[in-house]
């Protein structure tokens, strides 16, 4: 089965931009893995922010937005705050009707 | 007010069955496909099933294809995980979690509940 990478962990100052990726063990993300992005913070249910690679979702802020850049699925957070300290997935959808999440970012906002 | 509530999940010995269930409001329940994903303690989320809006195309992850079945009424706005021959590696918090999109092929989630959890432990 294909492994979905990511980053373990990130690190971003208060204010800057930082870009995640979500990568595929054999080939490239594209369009049509239908790649999303859930943000989740501990003890709490994640968060959607990204569907269908760039959609986002119902009340998430502008700064968030994804692309795909490369062969990869991306993530970028600009004007980064406190409150964005968070565990992030990625998700990619495989033809065959099967999902499979990525490992997970921890994002340090210091 | 979009909401997915889930029910069922409780401490079980290795081997035993246990059923969740998942209360979908605040949207019309039958034009979306529904999951199911778990997260075991500290560790990411998994994918666990899908199915579609009429309940007629499942499909599952390889750790529980042939142990967990996933079903919906779609008259109790309602969908199930029925688990079987549980495994200490299935513990974890079970979350539901809606489509992104009514009708039309499966896009990824975007409304999740708080999840439901599930320990196998002897």
């Amino acid at each position: 089965q294909t492994v979905v990478t990511q980053e373990p962990s990130f690190s971003v100052s208060p204010g800057g931009t930082v870009t995640l990726t979500c990568g595929l063990s054999s080939g490239s993300v594209s369009t049509v893995h239908h790649s999303s992005w859930f943000q989740q913070t501990p003890g709490q249910a994640p968060r959607s922010l990204i569907h269908g690679t760039t959609i986002r979702s119902s009340g998430v802020p502008d700064r968030f937005s994804g692309s795909i850049l490369g062969s990869k699925a991306a993530l970028t957070i600009t004007g980064v705050q406190s409150e964005d300290e968070s565990d992030y997935y990625c998700l990619v959808y495989f033809v065959g009707g099967t999902w499979v999440f990525g490992g997970g970012t921890k994002l340090t906002v210091l | 007010e979009l909401q997915l509530v889930e029910s069922g999940g409780g401490l079980v010995q290795p081997g035993e069955s246990l059923r969740l269930s998942c209360e979908a409001s605040g949207f019309t329940f039958n034009t979306y496909w529904m999951y199911w994903v778990r997260q075991a303690p500290g560790k990411g989320l998994v994918w666990v099933s899908q199915t579609s809006t009429d309940d007629g195309r499942t499909n599952y992850a390889d750790s529980v294809k042939g142990r967990f079945t996933m079903s919906r009424d779609n008259a109790k706005n309602t969908v199930y995980l029925q688990m079987n021959s549980l495994r200490a590696e299935d513990t974890g918090v079970y979350y539901c979690a809606r489509d992104s999109r009514d009708y039309g092929a499966p896009y990824g989630m975007d409304v999740w509940g708080r999840g439901t959890t599930v320990t196998v432990s002897s």
